[in-house]
């Protein structure tokens, strides 16, 4: 998973504050997944963009979650107006082509750990 | 709705112990399975699966799938405390769409 850079690693936002959570692919990947982690369950699926478009959405929520990639720069997770229970892990992972079409895998970036006071 | 459901959830064993975990799934257009292990932080991959039948291995750890039952094994043998982690199951859809379990937790007490 070395390559795929999430920042910041750990953020604290007040309730009603903008929290954003910044992903580099791997060099070379310019297909970016969103995951979010909460304590005791799975990785659940939010979003899957390509450069300037995104793919898939149905996993994120349609109030106050947003992503972009686009052609220049990190991909950026938004999350306006905090809430408690939007506490929990983001992970962003990478891939350079779609998954599994060639055998490729997708690489995980450490994830960034979002606490809502 | 498609679902992925790991068991058990969480499992305790001691150092040369063998473990099996478990997934099954649903889903609407399968495409392959992935395992998975999270310690620490970040999911590393362990296993890709596409299909029924074929033993994948990798040291200690093997994996195989079941196409017509839907369900998949992971076995790890002669367990180490350093296989301690949580074994996430994933299933990739034609969509590109990647579902994952709630994971096992295994912990292996020396």
């Amino acid at each position: 998973n070395a390559g795929v850079m999430q920042n910041p690693r750990h953020l604290v936002r007040r309730r009603g504050q903008e929290a954003r959570l910044r992903c580099s692919p791997m060099k070379g990947h310019s297909h970016v997944y969103w995951y979010r982690q909460l304590p005791e369950e799975g990785l659940k699926f939010m979003v899957y963009l390509q450069k300037e478009n995104i793919i898939d959405e149905s996993g994120m929520p349609k109030e106050r979650f947003s992503a972009e990639f686009p052609k220049e720069g990190p991909s950026i997770l938004r999350i306006q107006q905090v809430v408690r229970g939007d506490s929990a892990a983001y992970f962003c992972a990478s891939s350079p082509l779609k998954t599994a079409l060639s055998g490729n895998t997708i690489y995980f970036g450490e994830g960034s750990w979002l606490t809502v006071v | 709705e498609d679902k992925v459901v790991q068991s058990p959830l969480s499992l305790v064993v001691h150092e040369g112990d063998t473990v099996t975990l478990n997934c099954s799934y649903e889903v609407t257009n399968f495409r392959s399975l992935l395992w998975y292990k999270q310690e620490k932080k970040a999911p590393t991959f362990l296993f890709m699966l596409t299909s029924s039948g074929i033993e994948k291995k990798s040291g200690r750890l093997s994996s195989i799938l079941d196409k017509k039952e839907l369900f998949s094994i992971l076995n790890i043998t002669a367990t180490q405390t350093g296989d301690s982690a949580i074994y996430l199951c994933a299933v990739e859809e034609n969509n590109n769409d990647m579902r994952f379990g709630a994971g096992t937790r295994l912990t292996v007490k020396p």
